[in-house]
């Protein structure tokens, strides 16, 4: 069966520092990878999706990137972390066709 | 585009009572559906999807779904509530061609009293 993994499951970061959050996922080949994030009055927003190896697109413009380096590989990135960024980040991956998305834990990120 | 409406950002109920959760959703084209529910500090779990076939969909943990596209509806159903259900509930539907690009709802939280 498939499992997403997602690490770390907190983080308390300063302003001004970088980030790093990585998601693997297991007993699937290929899958589409997904970066959500559930912000307080934002709601639940996909910030980036992957169909494959090196191919990223961003949903919305803002201070953090992603990258697949390897198939079942996510990580989402931020050289300078802003108070905006604290939030519930979620990474979900999902097959072909019409199925469906499956999360993570989540991180919850806090930028002080 | 495409959006989604959850009436009521808390809904609570008695153990044993109906849950209903209001779900709308604004559509150009026929869109797959979807409910998830997330418990506290964890990712979202899938309850259910519609993805065109039958217009009532059953889930996971007793909960159903009926798409009704006359009323553009997509409401959440269980008989009886348990405490157990007590968690946030998000209705979402899914982009041209893609089930992953999701937009959501802005939630619902069930408050099952005993």
């Amino acid at each position: 069966s498939q499992t997403i993994h997602q690490w770390p499951a907190t983080l308390v970061q300063p302003v001004g520092s970088p980030l790093s959050l990585e998601c693997t996922v297991e007993g699937t080949s290929n899958p589409n990878l997904y970066w959500y994030r559930q912000a307080a009055g934002r709601g639940l927003q996909l910030l980036f999706y992957s169909v494959g190896i090196g191919q990223i697109s961003s949903e919305v413009p803002q201070n953090l990137s992603a990258s697949r380096p390897q198939d079942r590989q996510f990580i989402l990135s931020s050289k300078k972390l802003l108070l905006s960024d604290s939030g519930f980040y979620l990474c979900a991956w999902s097959g072909e066709g019409d199925s469906p998305l499956h999360f993570g834990n989540g991180t919850r990120l806090t930028v002080t | 585009a495409q959006s989604v409406t959850q009436l009521g950002s808390h809904v609570s109920v008695s153990e044993g009572a109906l849950v209903l959760l209001r779900c709308n959703y604004s559509s150009s084209v026929p869109p797959y559906l979807f409910w998830y529910v997330q418990y506290p500090n964890q990712g979202l779990q899938l309850l259910l999807k519609y993805t065109s076939a039958a217009t009532l969909v059953k889930g996971i943990n007793g909960f159903e779904a009926e798409f009704k596209k006359s009323e553009t509806s997509f409401h959440l159903t269980k008989p009886s509530a348990h405490m157990s259900d007590a968690a946030e509930y998000f209705c979402a539907v899914s982009r041209l061609g893609n089930t992953g690009k999701l937009i959501f709802g802005q939630g619902t939280t069930l408050q099952v009293k005993p």
